[in-house]
C-alpha cells in the first residue's frame, strides 16, 4: 500500500456520459498530480495541485477538469467521455511542489472504459 | 508534449540474465528516476539520480545518470520471475518542471 487512495479501482461507462474519479493523497503530501495511460503509452501527464492551487497543466483535455480540497483530496472529472478517454488514471502525490525535486508516489489507479 | 526515448520497448529474457534498458532525452535534465509498474497496480520508484555520472544501486538494480545529462541506463542483473513488469524511466529538468515519464519497457522473464 503506498499510502496514495485513488477509488473507483474500476469504472465502466457509456460514451457522453460523465464520471469523476477521487484520490487522497499519503498522509503529508501538499502536492497530488494526475496522470493517464492509454494502451502502449506511457504516463501522460495531465494537471498538478499544490495545497488547493493549480500549479501545473499538462495535455489535458478542456471537458477535463479537476480540483483539490481543502482536505487535500482532489478529483478529477471527464465530462463528455469518448471511447479514446478509455484509459488508466493515476494520482501521485509528493510532499514539495515541484514533481522534478520531489519523488512522487502513485496510487494504484482507475480503470476507466467507455463504451 | 515532451516525452522521453526509452528502449527497447520489450524484452523477454531467461531467468538468471542481466537486462540493460535506457532512455535518451533530447534536452537535459537534472533529475531522473526509475519506476517499476506491476500489473495492476501503480509505478513504484526504484532508483532516484540527482547528479551527472551518478551510478546508484538498490539490490540487483544499478542506474546510472549519464555525463551528458540527456540520458539514464537501468542495469538488472541475475534476473528473477519477480521482474515481469513495466519499467519507466522519468526525468525532469527543474524543480519546476512536471516529470517526463518514458513510454515504459515491458519485461518478460522465462523460467
Amino acid at each position: 500500500d503506498s499510502g496514495v487512495t485513488q477509488t473507483p479501482k474500476h469504472l465502466i461507462t457509456a460514451t457522453g456520459q460523465r464520471v469523476t474519479l477521487r484520490c487522497s493523497p499519503r498522509s503529508g503530501d501538499l502536492s497530488v498530480y494526475w496522470y493517464q495511460q492509454s494502451l502502449d503509452q506511457g504516463l501522460q501527464f495531465l494537471i498538478q495541485y499544490y495545497n488547493g492551487e493549480e500549479r501545473a497543466k499538462g495535455n489535458i483535455l478542456e471537458r477535463f477538469s479537476a480540483q483539490q480540497f481543502p482536505d487535500l483530496h482532489s478529483e478529477l472529472n471527464l465530462s463528455s467521455l469518448e471511447l479514446g478517454d478509455s484509459a488508466l488514471y493515476f494520482c501521485a502525490s509528493s510532499w514539495g511542489v515541484s514533481s522534478g525535486a520531489n519523488v512522487l508516489t502513485f496510487g494504484a489507479g482507475s480503470r476507466l472504459t467507455v463504451l | 508534449g515532451q516525452q522521453l526515448n526509452q528502449s527497447p520497448q520489450s524484452m523477454f529474457i531467461q531467468e538468471g540474465e542481466d537486462v540493460s534498458m535506457n532512455c535518451t532525452s533530447s534536452s537535459i535534465f537534472n533529475t531522473w528516476l526509475w519506476y517499476k509498474q506491476d500489473p495492476g497496480e501503480g509505478p513504484v520508484l526504484l532508483i532516484a539520480l540527482y547528479k551527472a555520472g551518478e551510478l546508484t544501486s538498490n539490490g540487483r538494480l544499478t542506474a546510472q545518470f549519464g555525463i551528458t545529462r540527456k540520458d539514464s541506463f537501468l542495469n538488472i542483473s541475475a534476473s528473477i520471475p519477480s521482474d515481469v513488469g513495466i519499467y519507466f524511466c522519468a526525468g525532469s529538468y527543474s524543480g519546476n518542471t512536471p516529470l517526463v515519464f518514458g513510454k515504459g519497457t515491458r519485461l518478460s522473464v522465462i523460467a
